[in-house]
């Protein structure tokens, strides 16, 4: 059975303030991962797809890094502002591209 | 432009009513994916269509559960004789390409609330 993990599940954060949370998946049969920020309301939206062994990607203050050899993902967040409130979900993607698997996200407040 | 929409946005039905959603997928874009994420759950993928056709339904909980989508654009996910729980977001998302490795674009979801 193929389990993605996501941690912590909720975090609390001043603004202003960087953080970061882990998403862990099986690092055999690896494809893809996906980052998806879901704001309240809204719908999910993409943050990043990610393949390679050590890919570190970008978009404004939110990074994510890659580490398919043991099975992780970090997503940090620089200078938390209000509008990161949101729950950030991974998605991991097999090796035959034909399933996918969602964490059950990591939920960030930020604090004024 | 126009994303992926989804109706109705909120639902309520008693139990043993059957109930049908609805996705219009982003105009041109070959899969189409179904999700239901219950309470404190992350999405779960129930079905995946290639166009018109319905490649992957390992993930509909029961048969109670059918999904169409007859002419490769618009879905409908139907739920017969709703039981509580089904109680969840009902997500459905597109992608261009084919399979499940590429970005994909979400509806706002229907949440279902079964009495």
């Amino acid at each position: 059975i193929l389990n993605v993990e996501q941690s912590p599940q909720s975090l609390h954060v001043q603004e202003g303030d960087s953080t970061n949370f882990t998403c862990s998946f099986p690092s055999s049969n690896f494809y893809a991962l996906h980052w998806y920020r879901w704001e309240t309301a809204k719908s999910p939206e993409a943050l990043f797809v990610m393949t390679l062994n050590g890919d570190e990607k970008k978009k404004g203050r939110i990074s994510a890094t890659l580490n398919t050899k043991e099975g992780y993902s970090y997503l940090y967040i620089k200078g938390s502002q209000p509008e990161d409130s949101a729950t950030y979900l991974c998605a991991f993607i097999n090796r035959f591209g034909d399933k996918i698997i969602f964490g059950k996200g990591t939920r960030l407040h930020i604090l004024p | 432009g126009a994303g992926v929409s989804q109706s109705p946005r909120y639902k309520v039905a008693k139990r043993g009513q059957d109930v049908a959603l609805r996705c219009d997928p982003i105009s041109g874009h070959v899969s189409l994916f179904w999700y239901q994420q219950a309470l404190g759950q992350g999405p779960e993928f129930l079905t995946y269509f290639q166009n018109e056709a319905q490649l992957d339904k390992s993930g509909l909980p029961s048969d109670r559960f059918f999904a169409e989508r007859p002419e490769g654009s618009v879905s409908t996910l139907k739920i017969q004789r709703t039981q509580q729980e089904d109680s969840a977001v009902y997500l459905c998302a597109s992608s261009l390409a084919r399979f499940h490795t590429d970005t994909q674009y979400f509806g706002p979801g229907t949440r279902l609330t079964v009495l």
